[in-house]
């Protein structure tokens, strides 16, 4: 079966330092793909970061990037200097051949303060 | 500008009515989703359609039904049968079928029952 973990429901960092986001994943599917959501208080699923099962390089978007460790199964999202404005829920998501490449599975999140 | 648009943001239902959530997208995607998220928790699928004239039942399609008429929408009508339907509903549209295509999700409609 697919399943995320998300096993921090809340985390704090203080402004301009580096955070990382814990997130395990379990599939039997050779071949996946794993992504990174933000949802602030308005609701809206912001898209922030997507990493192929195949990628031999972890992926970076600006401030973020995605420390994939394949054998371990993690996909834990790393914020680099941490501003205000990412206080937000965090969602991380996979998708797989079993799921018939048209579900996205996501973890429960985790909630992350930015504090001045 | 492309993008998904929801209506109405919030929506407030009587017991035993049925009420339908609006979902438009401008970006020539194929496939089109709606989901559920009750307080404090992640996403769970209700329905999703990967093209027109057709969809697929999600985890959680018990009281919820769909309609798929047109590439750019896909309403969400809530019935009476759905026994807890408060809670906030996000639509989301993704281009292609392969692993790396994103969803992109529209701002979405909180639905309270009195």
């Amino acid at each position: 079966a697919q399943k995320i973990t998300q096993t921090q429901p809340g985390m704090f960092v203080q402004e301009k330092e580096a955070v990382t986001l814990d997130c395990t994943y379990d599939t039997s599917d050779p071949s996946y793909g794993l992504f990174w959501y933000k949802q602030p208080s308005s609701g809206e699923m912001i898209f922030l970061i997507y990493q192929g099962s195949y990628d031999q390089q972890n992926a970076t978007e600006g401030r973020y990037s995605l420390n994939f460790q394949k054998a371990r199964k993690s996909a834990n999202l790393v914020i680099s200097a941490s501003q205000l404005g990412d206080s937000a829920m965090y969602f991380c998501a996979m998708r797989g051949l079993t799921t018939g490449g048209f579900k996205t599975i996501f973890g429960a999140g985790t909630r992350l303060f930015v504090k001045a | 500008d492309g993008g998904i648009t929801q209506s109405p943001k919030y929506l407030f239902r009587k017991e035993g009515q049925n009420v339908t959530l609006s979902c438009e997208q401008n970006l020539n995607h194929d496939a089109m989703y709606w989901y559920r998220q009750d307080p404090g928790q992640g996403l769970r699928l209700i329905y999703y359609s990967q093209i027109v004239n057709d969809f697929q039942k999600g985890d959680i399609a018990e009281g919820y039904s769909v309609s798929r008429e047109k590439k750019e929408s896909f309403p969400l009508t809530v019935t009476s049968a759905q026994k807890n339907p408060t809670a906030f509903y996000l639509c989301a549209s993704r281009k292609g079928t392969g692993n790396s295509d994103t969803q992109y999700f529209g701002p979405g409609t909180r639905l309270t029952v009195l």
